[in-house]
């Protein structure tokens, strides 16, 4: 069974750019959640998917945003890029939302330059 | 939100076991204790998970205390490959329904030394 795939894994954008990131879950996985981490933040958690709607999101700016698919993919968007956005995206799924354990992406690694 | 600490660092030789501690000492009576592990440049793995009980995988084994106020994850026979940072996190019941959010804390990073 293949695992999370994440696209693209690098990412070099410029301030003011806008960026979207791809996620396809495991086969079968209905819940998708998004984290950023950064070297002195940790793992972020952003906001987390299941049957197309939103379900819980964390306390980030409205830049970020994002979507899932009725295939279960989904995607992340970041508008207004700035110099702080930089990090690792994380992507992770689980069965349903009442399944903790978490099987996560690789990530993307976005740099704003 | 229960909230978890643990030391930023601990060294371990190998083929000795590996004994990481985590104080989350205001979890609430139905959230769970998850360990993940993140190896560098990778994405975070599932580990184990326990609610009261001890409890043990294939890959190692969880200790709670019976006030549930800390945890210690053990690898019982720490290897090079286990050199990661390991994350202890507690489940938060947010809001209706099964929404959740997972509280992440910086982790331990554990160095298995030859």
């Amino acid at each position: 069974k293949a695992g999370v795939t994440q696209t693209p894994r690098y990412l070099i954008k410029t301030r003011g750019q806008q960026v979207t990131l791809s996620c396809s879950p495991i086969s079968g996985h209905r819940s998708v959640s998004w984290y950023q981490q950064t070297p002195g933040q940790g793992l972020q958690f952003l906001f987390e998917y299941f049957s197309e709607t939103q379900r819980n999101k964390g306390n980030f700016p409205g830049r970020f945003s994002g979507r899932q698919f009725s295939n279960s993919r989904s995607e992340m968007n970041v508008s207004t890029l700035e110099l702080g956005d930089s990090a690792l995206y994380l992507c992770a799924s689980s069965l349903t939302l009442a399944k903790n354990i978490q099987y996560f992406g690789a990530g993307t690694r976005l740099s704003v330059l | 939100d229960a909230k978890t600490t643990q030391p930023p660092s601990m060294d371990c030789a190998e083929g000795r076991a590996a004994n990481l501690p985590c104080n989350h000492s205001t979890i609430s009576g139905n959230e769970y204790v998850y360990w993940y592990r993140q190896i560098h440049s990778q994405g975070p793995q599932y580990i184990i998970h326990g609610l009261k009980n001890n409890e043990t995988n294939e890959m190692a084994s969880l200790i709670i205390t019976e006030d549930r106020k800390s945890s210690t994850l053990i690898l019982p026979h720490a290897t090079l490959r286990d050199t990661a940072v390991y994350y202890c996190i507690v489940r938060v019941a947010n809001g209706a329904g099964n929404n959740r959010k997972l509280i992440w804390g910086l982790g331990t990073s554990l160095a298995v030394n030859p």
